[in-house]
């Protein structure tokens, strides 16, 4: 069964710092890996997504996420954090090849920045 | 328009009360889903539809149904509302394999 786990429930860090958010997942195959951007009072929104090929994904607002197979990690990081950033995030995996897959959901981690 | 469309936004209902909150799309997905979000615990899967004939339980189904009265509309109903029930509702349509489209949301709130 797919499982995700996102490490830490709330990250904080300053303005112009660079963000880290962690995620480890389980798939018994090949999986699909996502992370949502959810603002406040609003819904889910694709921030990037991993399918096959290449394993540094590239997002929307400057985040990026890279696929390691042998941590079973898809960790998010941003160079540089804008408060524009602070935002509720989820990490998701999806099995490839599964006609009836779903889309696992990990707790969500909260981004704050400090000014 | 927004693709996934959700009404009401917010609701405030009576616990035992019957409540449906509606969902539509002009994505033209046939797969469509209902997650429900609690602070700390994420989306939790309630129920999902691959096409029009096709319903399926999730994680959490107890205490609601759902309807898909076309592609493009999946309801989901309270048959008798109770206050832990009371939650953020997303709709959700997808193709497959390319990552979901979420509506904007249903605050429900039962006293």
């Amino acid at each position: 069964a797919q499982s995700v786990t996102q490490l830490g429930s709330h990250v904080s860090v300053s303005e112009g710092a660079l963000v880290l958010l962690r995620c480890n997942y389980s798939s018994s195959v090949p999986p699909y890996l996502f992370w949502y951007v959810q603002y406040p009072n609003q819904g889910l929104q694709l921030l990037l997504k991993y399918t096959t090929g290449a394993t540094l994904v590239k997002g929307i607002n400057g985040f990026e996420a890279e696929f390691k197979k042998s941590e079973t990690s898809f960790h998010l990081t941003k160079p540089s954090a804008h408060m524009s950033d602070a935002a509720e995030y989820f990490c998701a995996v999806s099995e490839i090849g599964s006609s009836a897959s779903k889309i696992i959901f990990g707790s969500g981690t909260r981004l704050s920045i400090r000014p | 328009d927004a693709d996934v469309t959700q009404t009401p936004r917010n609701r405030i209902t009576k616990t035992g009360k019957r409540i449906m909150l509606e969902c539509s799309q002009t994505k033209g997905h046939d797969r469509m889903y209902w997650y429900r979000q609690d602070p700390g615990l994420g989306l939790q899967l309630i129920y999902y539809s691959f096409d029009v004939k096709d319903i399926n339980k999730g994680e959490i189904s107890d205490g609601y149904s759902v309807s898909r009265q076309a592609q493009a509309k999946f309801s989901l109903s309270l048959e008798s509302a109770i206050p832990n029930q009371t939650a953020l509702y997303f709709c959700a349509t997808d193709r497959g394999k390319h990552g979901y489209t979420f509506g904007s949301g249903t605050r429900l709130t039962v006293v």
